[in-house]
This record gives C-alpha cells, structure tokens and sequence, in this order.
C-alpha cells in the first residue's frame, strides 16, 4: 500500500507484482518530463522521459503515462524486481534548462 | 566512457570555512547543472552553465554562492562562509547540449559543517 511517512511517502509493493508511482507538476507549460531512480548514496539515474506531446511511452519494463488535463504523471514498472527498491523523482522542464523535481517516492520491494 | 566524476565525495568544514566542489561532465559534454538536495527531499536547481558561460543561476542564494565552468578544467561550485545550514548533498549532471535534455548525474558531494 501507500503512506506519507514523516518524510517520502513510501509504496511497498510485492516482488512481481506491477508498481504506479504517481507525480503532480505544477506548470502547464512544462513541455518535457523525466522519471529518475536514486538508490542509497548515489546520484539519480535517468529511466524514461516523455515530451508533451505523447500521453504515453514505454520502456522496458516501464511505462511513463501523462495527463496535461489534470498535470498528472505516471511511473509504471512491471514485474517489480528488489532492485527496483529505491526513491523515484519526476521532473519538468521549465523554460530554458530549468528542471523542477518532484518531491519523491520510496519504493520498498517486499521478498 | 567515464560518466561524470565528482570530487570529493564527501567534504567536512567547520562553520566560517570555504567549501569548493568539483565536477567533470561527460565526455563530449559541455553543459552543466548543480543540484542540492537535503535529506528526505527532492534536488533543487541551482545553476546552469556552459563553457565560460552561467546560463540560468535563478536557484543559487544571491550571497557565499559561485559557480564556474572554465575553459579548461572542471565545473566548481564554491560556497564562502559555510553555515550548518548549507550542509546537504550537491549532486552535478551534464548534457550534451541544450537541445538535448537528457542529463546524466555524477555521484554527488555530501557537505557536512559542523
């Protein structure tokens, strides 16, 4: 299930099963979106990004869905792996270069 | 290919100390962005710069703060006169160009003052 903890809301999910991470932006002219993993000690790594212009696009194992309508984007990852355990970012791309996270999500694996 | 390098990992300074951070982009990389991020929350934008060039410093404090990409050598990020709030994790990425958004993350420095 899904908690907001003190800090990171956190979605635990089973190994197998398929995990929806969610994100809200907050500008409407945000043209280009990317979803990052970070695990423990090191910098986020890139997953999948998706342009404005698309409602969808998969990768492997991912798919990022997004709704302009309500400034809503998803992070689906099937098969959920414990290496998939780790704090998920969304970002928009502002003007220029400016990129603006979201706040985070845990995704805790449970055996 | 090396991904981009960040030195040191991790850097301890007392209060009232200068703190300077090092970034080296990706090869063939010559945009560079610094990031902070504080414990439990997402990274925030401090400044975009090219070669000899800030582009966007609209997230970086307007005092202590720097950034610099010289010609040669890497990109370095000082802050003058650290406070204990200023402790936090500085994180570097690098593009290949502004056309291209996909950035790629160094390891990051984590700043403790105590």
């Amino acid at each position: 299930g899904e908690s907001v903890g003190l800090h990171l809301p956190t979605l635990s999910v089973q190994e197998g099963d398929n995990s929806i991470i969610n994100c809200a932006y907050s500008n409407s002219a945000s043209d280009y979106f990317i979803w990052y993993k970070q695990e423990s000690g090191k910098g986020p790594q890139f997953i999948i990004d998706i342009r404005s212009n698309m409602d969808k696009r998969q990768g492997q194992r991912v798919t990022v869905l997004l709704n302009k309508t309500v400034k809503h984007l998803s992070l689906q990852i099937a098969a959920t792996q414990p290496g998939d355990s780790a704090v998920y970012f969304c970002a928009e791309k502002l003007a220029g270069q400016n990129f603006v996270f979201g706040p985070g999500t845990r995704l805790s694996v449970l055996p | 290919n090396a991904g981009v390098m960040q030195n040191p990992r991790h850097l301890v300074r007392r209060r009232g100390q200068e703190a300077r951070l090092r970034c080296s982009p990706m090869k063939g990389h010559s945009h560079v962005y610094w990031y902070r991020q504080l414990p439990e929350e997402g990274l925030k934008f401090m400044v975009y710069l090219q070669k000899e060039n800030i582009i966007d410093e609209s997230g970086m404090p307007k005092e202590r703060f720097s950034a610099e990409f010289p010609k040669e050598g890497p990109s370095i990020l000082r802050i003058q006169q650290v406070v204990r709030g200023d402790s936090a994790a500085y994180f570097c990425a690098s593009s290949r160009s502004d056309s291209s958004y996909e950035q790629y993350f160094g390891p990051g420095t984590r700043l403790t003052v105590t």
